[in-house]
């Protein structure tokens, strides 16, 4: 079946980049995508990207796709404090009615 | 540009109780997304309509929940009787089109005493 995975938890100090890993199932999902959700809020479209690219970065924002290995990731140069928040990858599920599949999402903390 | 509108913000409410979350998507998008989020089981897909129509509901839970979209700006999730494990968060989304990026709304935190 469709399935999301993420880590659970990443510590980085203020200043450095942070590496958001995630592995997905479906290979013929069209766009996946990165979500953040900060305590009490919704989820923020972050960035996404399409299944025919390997990149895409967008200021401080680089997602790697690497379609052999259905693996996903997202960095985040120059980390803030007000990057804290938990990260979720998703994937368009296969029935492509636009169904997101989630993973269970990685908590950032940014140490000052 | 306003995003999804959700409310309430917050409900909490006695078992046995109807509530009914509403929605108010993006002018312009064609579909709407219900999702319903616990520290359990995540972020789950409830129902998705598009263009008012009921699409896929597999991911509702009970018959006790039903949704409805009587009109492109509006839309509701209703539970009846409400149960305490129905508490979580009820996130609505929506995109222009069914496999374009959702947005979403802030939320309702739901609460069943």
């Amino acid at each position: 079946g469709e399935d999301v995975e993420q880590s659970l938890f990443l510590s980085v100090r203020e200043g450095d980049s942070s590496v958001i890993n995630c592995t997905y199932t479906d290979s013929s999902s069209t766009y996946l995508y990165w979500y953040k959700q900060e305590p009490g809020a919704g989820l923020q479209l972050l960035t996404y990207i399409f299944s025919n690219m390997d990149m895409k970065q967008d200021q401080r924002l680089t997602v790697l796709l690497n379609k052999k290995d259905k693996h996903l990731s997202l960095r985040i140069a120059d980390t803030q404090t007000g990057d804290s928040a938990i990260y979720f990858c998703a994937e368009v599920g296969s029935s492509n009615t636009g169904k997101l599949i989630f993973g269970q999402g990685t908590t950032l903390q940014v140490k000052p | 540009d306003a995003g999804v509108i959700q409310s309430p913000r917050h409900e909490v409410t006695e078992m046995g109780q109807e509530v009914t979350l509403r929605c108010k998507p993006i002018s312009g998008h064609n579909s709407l997304f219900w999702y319903r989020q616990t520290m359990m089981r995540g972020l789950e897909l409830l129902i998705y309509f598009n263009n008012n129509v009921p699409i896929d509901d597999s991911g509702m839970p009970e018959d006790r929940f039903s949704a409805k979209m009587p009109n492109a700006s509006f839309s509701t999730l209703k539970i009846q009787p409400s149960e305490p494990r129905d508490s979580a968060v009820y996130f609505c989304a929506s995109s222009p089109f069914p496999n374009q990026p959702q947005h979403f709304g802030d939320g309702t935190r739901l609460s069943i005493l």
